[in-house]
């Protein structure tokens, strides 16, 4: 299983700053996510960090809110701009167990969480 | 109507006490399904898979039930530390990405 590595763990932000969140995987993936987590709620996809072009954003995200950069297969980082209180959450990456074969299993891996709280 | 809906609980059950949680999903071309389990202030962890046939793990039994596109997840015996949050994720449909449930919070008394 991959070993995920997110920095920073927590961080309290003024409105309208920008907060960049990194994750290092221990081992070469193809996939690696940005999910939301908001107080109550369940995980959201933001978007998919593709190494080597742009990050393909879900409903409701987009990248000038969202910056995302896939530099090389073991790493990405998420920057949350102008920040608002509504964006006070739980940010996680993930990546996909891909066994042999590459068939999808549908396990994803997550690193430990960013909790952002914006003042 | 939410694509996956789980009832949030807090389910509160003794020790030793079998406990259920059902979930249901609305896109009937989902694939694949899966319990994740997230203590609290943790990242999710995949519990077991959801295969057609059901299976089961120790003390744990997932279901799947198609025609009624719902999925449940039996603790037998219940511990302490099976106190977490238990999330149905559903897989499939024209984007292939997972769908998280937001989850039964279940908590074991002793």
């Amino acid at each position: 299983s991959a070993v995920i590595s997110q920095k920073p763990s927590r961080d309290i932000c003024q409105r309208g700053t920008s907060l960049t969140i990194q994750c290092q995987v221990d081992s070469q993936v193809t996939m690696m996510f940005w999910y939301r987590q908001q107080p109550g709620q369940s995980l959201t996809l933001i978007a998919t960090a593709n190494q080597g072009s742009e990050a393909t954003y879900e409903s409701g995200f987009v990248i000038d809110k969202f910056p995302i950069s896939r530099p090389n297969l073991t790493f990405s980082t998420l920057t949350v701009s102008n920040m608002s209180p509504e964006d006070s959450s739980i940010y996680l990456c993930s990546v996909e167990d891909l066994r042999v074969g590459d068939r999808n299993t549908g396990e994803l891996f997550f690193g430990e969480g960013s909790r952002l709280t914006v003042l | 109507r939410k694509e996956v809906e789980q009832d949030p609980g807090p389910f509160n059950v003794p020790e030793g006490a079998t406990v259920a949680f059902n979930c249901t999903y609305s896109n009937s071309a989902s694939q694949s399904f899966f319990w994740y389990r997230q203590d609290c202030r943790k990242e999710p962890k995949l519990l077991m898979s959801v295969y057609s046939s059901g299976n089961e793990d120790g003390r744990f039994t997932a279901q799947l039930n198609r025609a009624s596109q719902y999925i449940s997840l039996l603790i037998r015996d219940s511990k302490l530390s099976d106190s977490a949050t238990y999330l149905c994720v559903v897989q499939g449909g024209a984007t292939n990405k997972l769908i998280f449930g937001t989850g039964t919070l279940l908590a074991v008394q002793p």
